[in-house]
């Protein structure tokens, strides 16, 4: 399979633990995202990379949240301290490199549980 | 900013019944990309269909297709002959152009029933 694959799939955690999540892109696409999906709502844009360089961070963001792609390969999206209003699906997306056209393909993403 | 409203929440139909899904987008853009995806139970968001805003022309594929009309800013798609494995949840999205992230709808969740 190779398409975009996430890891875990599910995390539960406690309030004010730290969790990390993994986003193995397609090999080939050198555009990463993360977006994060709660209940009944559709997906909301987090941050986006290109190769390594993190070209844009949303508001919803927080201090807590840091995103990395050290060498414009895999990602991962930290969350500290981790609080109840975190619980949602995470999802990671790759596209292909300088247009805008390019559809964006998911992963399955990971489900947080914050208890 | 770039908006996208999806009116309808739930739809329920009987198989083999037509079902129509609106889409309705704001955006300054003059040229913007739309997308449906589809999100199945399993949850991973499956990539069905983009249409640039400088082509009007309809689609049809099997039986999705798809009406794009710029001048009431609407990007619709109707399911023919609907299956059960239709049913699932349907974003439409939005992206500006020179813009990288999407702007979803909240989704209309559509139960096809046997």
């Amino acid at each position: 399979d190779t398409g975009v694959s996430q890891d875990p799939r599910h995390k539960i955690t406690k309030r004010g633990q730290n969790v990390t999540f993994r986003c193995d892109p397609i090999s080939e696409h050198n555009r990463l995202y993360w977006y994060r999906q709660t209940l009944g709502q559709g997906p909301e844009f987090l941050t986006y990379f290109q190769n390594e360089a993190q070209l844009e961070k949303s508001r919803l963001l927080s201090d807590r949240f840091s995103a990395e792609r050290p060498k414009g390969s895999f990602s991962t999206l930290e969350i500290q301290r981790t609080e109840q209003g975190d619980s949602a699906m995470y999802l990671c997306a790759s596209s292909l490199g300088t247009g805008s056209s390019y559809e964006q393909y998911f992963g399955p993403g990971t489900r947080l549980t914050v208890t | 900013a770039q908006k996208v409203t999806q009116a309808q929440t739930e739809i329920s139909v009987v198989e083999k019944e037509d079902v129509t899904l609106d889409c309705v987008y704001e955006t300054r853009d003059t040229t913007y990309y739309l997308f449906w995806y589809k999100q199945p139970p399993s949850g991973e968001l499956v990539f069905l269909i983009r249409r640039n805003s400088f082509d009007e022309q309809n689609e049809i594929s099997g039986r999705y297709s798809w009406n794009f009309q710029k001048s009431t800013s609407s990007f619709n798609f109707t399911i023919t002959a609907s299956q059960v494995v239709d049913s699932a949840v349907y974003f439409c999205a939005l992206r500006g152009l020179g813009d990288y992230k999407l702007s979803f709808g909240a989704g209309t969740t559509v139960t096809v029933r046997a």
